[in-house]
């Protein structure tokens, strides 16, 4: 079985752009959930998706969006990039929702650089 | 709120060494899971272990095992006889059901060196 697959690996953007990342979770699963991981503040929940809605969300501006096709495959959005989000974007998916106790199974991340 | 504190930032040793890697939690559920996760140089989060807040019976996989001990909240990692593929950043998470299970909360990691 394939694993977690996310798109673009590597990013470069400016400040004040925005940029798209991908992920494609594990065939059967239902339950999509993003972290970002910085240096200084190590690795924190963004938000889950599951059914194509919003199930939970971090601590984070509402710069940060996303959204979850019929496919489960999502996909998150950053507006007006600052250079603060320059991180490992990491994706993980489970079978089911956050009712549930599955394990959470992540992809390579997407390595986004903001100049 | 929950809390996962690793407090060794990084830990060389010479291969064929055995290592532990610490693990302390805070939480106020009563039902919980505890996580290990590997993170290579490649960036992946490589999964090694669940456990829930009534199973306290260590774990043994290969030269991987694991003491977790409710009384003390730790959740240690050993590797026996280490190897250099071991090598990476090892994180620590917790999950529980006011935060919902799918948020999980992470340690800061602990890199792990190993030399031949």
């Amino acid at each position: 079985k394939a694993g977690v697959t996310q798109t673009p690996r590597y990013l470069i953007k400016t400040r004040g752009q925005q940029v798209t990342l991908s992920c494609s979770p594990i065939s059967g699963h239902r339950s999509v959930s993003w972290y970002q991981q910085t240096p200084g503040q190590g690795l924190q929940f963004l938000f889950e998706y599951f059914s194509e809605t919003q199930r939970n969300k971090g601590n984070f501006p509402g710069r940060f969006s996303g959204r979850q096709f019929s496919n489960s495959r999502s996909e998150m959005n950053v507006s007006t990039l600052e250079l603060g989000d320059s991180a490992l974007y990491l994706c993980a998916s489970s079978p089911t929702s956050s009712g549930s106790t599955d394990t959470q199974y992540f992809g390579p991340g997407t390595r986004l650089t903001v100049l | 709120a929950q809390k996962v504190t690793q407090a060794q930032t990084e830990i060389s040793v010479v291969e064929k060494e055995d290592v532990t890697l610490d693990c302390v939690y805070e939480t106020r559920d009563t039902t919980y899971y505890l996580f290990w996760y590997k993170q290579p140089p490649s960036g992946e989060l490589v999964f090694l272990i669940r456990r829930n807040s009534f199973d306290e019976q260590n774990e043994i996989s290969g030269r991987y095992s694991w003491n977790f001990q409710k009384s003390t909240s730790s959740f240690n990692f050993t590797i026996t006889a280490s190897q250099v593929v071991d090598s990476a950043v090892y994180f620590c998470a917790l999950s529980g059901i006011n935060s919902g299970y799918s948020t999980l909360t992470f340690g800061k990691g602990t890199m792990l060196l190993v030399s031949p």
